[in-house]
């Protein structure tokens, strides 16, 4: 079965610190991964997706398939990062998309 | 330009009553797609449509459920009769094809409790 695991609930981190938001999948093809941003009376929208390997907003995530993860990281946080994060799942020819729990994450300033 | 749309974007209903929600995705956009989030989950698909077709309908409730997309644009998803347990946001989204590579978009959801 195809999972996304997002371990935290919340995360809370102070303005300029690194920040991490966890992401695990099970999932036994070749996956795609994506993060998936909702910021306060927005819509959900697409952030970043593994195969672009591609920086957003700061934003970076490495897909290690010997670990399956793909955890969100950046550097220094800023208070407009203050969002939901969602990790998700698909596939190469497979078009169901599995999403995390979301990680709130609150940057305090 | 809007974006997708849906309506309404609230709603509330009492149990066994009927209820129906409209999508209007992005112009040109063949894919579909209809999630439940429940409180504190995130996003699960319960239907997507290529242009009319609905290609893949393997998570959704089919004894209470039900939705169209006529035309291959326009959606409509129905719960009938709701019940207690469909309280939740009802997200659309359209992306250009049907590849995962394909970016969805997302509606701003209709939040629907049941009573």
């Amino acid at each position: 079965a195809q999972r996304v695991t997002q371990p935290e609930k919340l995360l809370s981190v102070f303005k300029g610190a690194p920040v991490e938001l966890k992401c695990n999948y099970s999932y036994s093809g070749s996956p795609e991964l994506f993060w998936y941003v909702q910021y306060s009376r927005q819509r959900l929208q697409l952030l970043l997706r593994h195969i672009s390997r591609e920086s957003i907003k700061g934003f970076t995530a490495d897909l290690n398939k010997g670990e399956t993860s793909f955890h969100l990281k950046k550097p220094f946080a800023q208070e407009e990062d203050s969002a939901m994060y969602y990790c998700a799942l698909s596939g190469y020819n497979f078009n169901k998309f599995y999403f995390g729990s979301g990680t709130k994450l609150n940057v305090k300033p | 330009e809007a974006g997708v749309v849906q309506s309404p974007r609230y709603k509330i209903i009492e149990k066994k009553q009927p209820v129906a929600f409209w999508c209007n995705p992005i112009s040109g956009h063949n894919t579909l797609y209809w999630y439940r989030q429940n409180l504190g989950q995130g996003p699960e698909l319960l239907i997507r449509y290529e242009n009319e077709e609905a290609v893949d309908d393997s998570q959704l409730p089919k004894d209470r459920f039900s939705a169209e997309r006529l035309k291959g644009v326009d959606s409509t998803l129905k719960i009938q009769p709701a019940e207690l347990g469909d309280s939740a946001v009802y997200l659309c989204a359209s992306s250009l094809g049907d590849s995962s590579y394909n970016e969805q978009f997302f509606g701003p959801g209709t939040r629907l409790t049941v009573l």
